[in-house]
């Protein structure tokens, strides 16, 4: 199947930092890639839909300013949580599906730890 | 709104024996729903995609079934082994959108 590779698989930061979280595409192109928060024993919620070549689209509730979203190519897509605060350590994964086709696989990254200290 | 649920939310049994998990949506206009598999912190990765036209997939120990009717779709699992121990979450994408609303998932684990 298809890769989704995700960087870094863990980080910690001091409280008020700013954390870059990659997502890329290995073999495939993406126009779409979305943006998902897991807490513990939970399931996935999506964060935000992000578009290549224009702005992301996000969930309600979600705070745009605090999770900046950033589609560079049809292979990355980079998420940067601003101002990081204790409350923002989850569990963060990116997905992707192949342009080419509609509806098709989704593919997931390893997922990032999220810790803010 | 589109609402996924799965039961059970956790489920325990040795080796060897069949299972069913169960997924429910209440949209069932659906383009398709896909089953992953999770082990604890990692991602997700994906089992098996059944397109709204089809009534189930196969690979390998694993069947699943789709009844967009009444809403469910089944993950079986056949001849359960330790390796199979992880979470299992169905995902559905609904009509007019590319979203994947997932499920709550089921814990299994699988003792020798």
């Amino acid at each position: 199947g298809a890769v989704v590779s995700q960087h870094p698989s863990w980080v910690i930061c001091k409280s008020g930092t700013s954390v870059k979280i990659e997502c890329r595409s290995l073999d495939f192109q993406a126009t779409t890639m979305f943006w998902y928060r897991q807490f513990p024993k939970q399931s996935l919620m999506l964060m935000a839909t992000s578009n290549e070549g224009s702005k992301a689209t996000y969930e309600q509730g979600v705070e745009k300013d605090k999770f900046l979203i950033n589609h560079a190519s049809l292979t990355l897509s980079t998420l940067t949580v601003t101002s990081a605060h204790p409350e923002d350590s989850s569990f963060y994964i990116c997905s992707a599906r192949d342009s080419t086709g509609l509806h098709t696989e989704a593919f997931f990254g390893q997922g990032t730890r999220l810790t803010v200290v | 709104k589109q609402e996924v649920t799965q039961i059970p939310a956790a489920l325990s049994v040795p080796e060897g024996e069949n299972l069913v998990l169960n997924c429910s949506f209440t949209d069932s206009a659906i383009y398709n729903l896909q089953w992953f598999r999770q082990d604890p912190g990692k991602g997700l990765t994906s089992l098996l995609l059944i397109q709204s036209s089809q009534r189930e997939q196969t690979s390998g120990r694993l069947n699943a079934s789709l009844d967009k009717s009444s809403g469910r779709s089944t993950l079986y699992i056949a001849a359960s082994q330790p390796g199979d121990s992880a979470t299992y979450l169905c995902a559905a994408e609904t009509y007019n959108t590319d979203k994947l609303i997932f499920g709550t998932g089921t814990r299994l684990q699988v003792f020798p």
